[in-house]
């Protein structure tokens, strides 16, 4: 059963310290996305790669945030240093573009970050 | 840009009443459309898609017709259960002026059935 998988699941930290969130998009997808959602902006896109070169990141913070694929079957997203306000679910999505249109994204189960 | 507009919520059924979430878009040419469910604590899960004009796409007892007169895409269900009690969002996607072919989501709209 393909899944996008994501670690961790959970993470509190303190302010100012370094995240880093995982994600295992599945094999054969060439995007993947990452998205923030929080009860107050909803579902934000933050980057997507796609044959895991960079094509969007300007939804992202740039002086705190990075994202990066170092290799197909890894994706992660990185936070430093952190702040409350980054309190949010995370989620990593692939999916495969075929021509003009994306098939699908399935999402990983995402990472509920807590910033204290 | 693009974008999705969707009811707000909560909506309030019991069970066995009948659903309409109304989800219309903002969008040049032809995009794809999607309907996500996300369950207490899940990731989103594609409910059911439509790729051009007239399409309807169905699972589980939902249907959305692809309706490009109206720029609509809304969610329907004949009777619903406790379980579908999630929070239901619309989405497109196209290739845009940069060939951005990432998902533009809608707010969301949380369901709650009642039994």
């Amino acid at each position: 059963d393909a899944r996008v998988t994501q670690t961790p699941r959970h993470k509190v930290t303190e302010m100012g310290q370094e995240v880093t969130m995982r994600c295992q998009p599945i094999l054969g997808h060439n995007t993947v996305f990452w998205y923030r959602q929080t009860m107050m902006q909803g579902l934000e896109l933050l980057a997507y790669f796609r044959n895991r070169a960079p094509l969007d990141d300007s939804g992202m913070p740039k002086d705190r945030f990075s994202a990066e694929m170092p290799d197909a079957t890894l994706a992660t997203l990185k936070i430093q240093p952190s702040e409350p306000r980054d309190s949010a679910v995370y989620f990593c999505a692939s999916g495969l573009v075929l021509g003009q249109g994306l098939t699908e994204a399935f999402f990983g189960q995402g990472t509920r970050l807590t910033v204290v | 840009g693009n974008s999705v507009t969707q009811m707000e919520g909560p909506v309030t059924l019991s069970e066995e009443a009948f659903l309409t979430i109304n989800c219309t878009y903002t969008a040049t040419g032809y995009p794809s459309l999607f309907w996500y469910v996300q369950y207490p604590g899940e990731g989103l899960q594609l409910l059911l898609k439509a790729t051009k004009a007239d399409d309807k796409g169905s699972n589980k007892g939902f249907e959305a017709t692809y309706r490009k007169e109206t720029t609509s895409f809304h969610l329907e269900k004949g009777s619903v259960q406790v379980s579908d009690s999630a929070v239901y969002f619309c989405a497109l996607t196209k290739v845009g002026d940069t060939g951005r072919r990432a998902l533009t989501f809608g707010s969301g709209t949380r369901l709650q059935v009642q039994p």
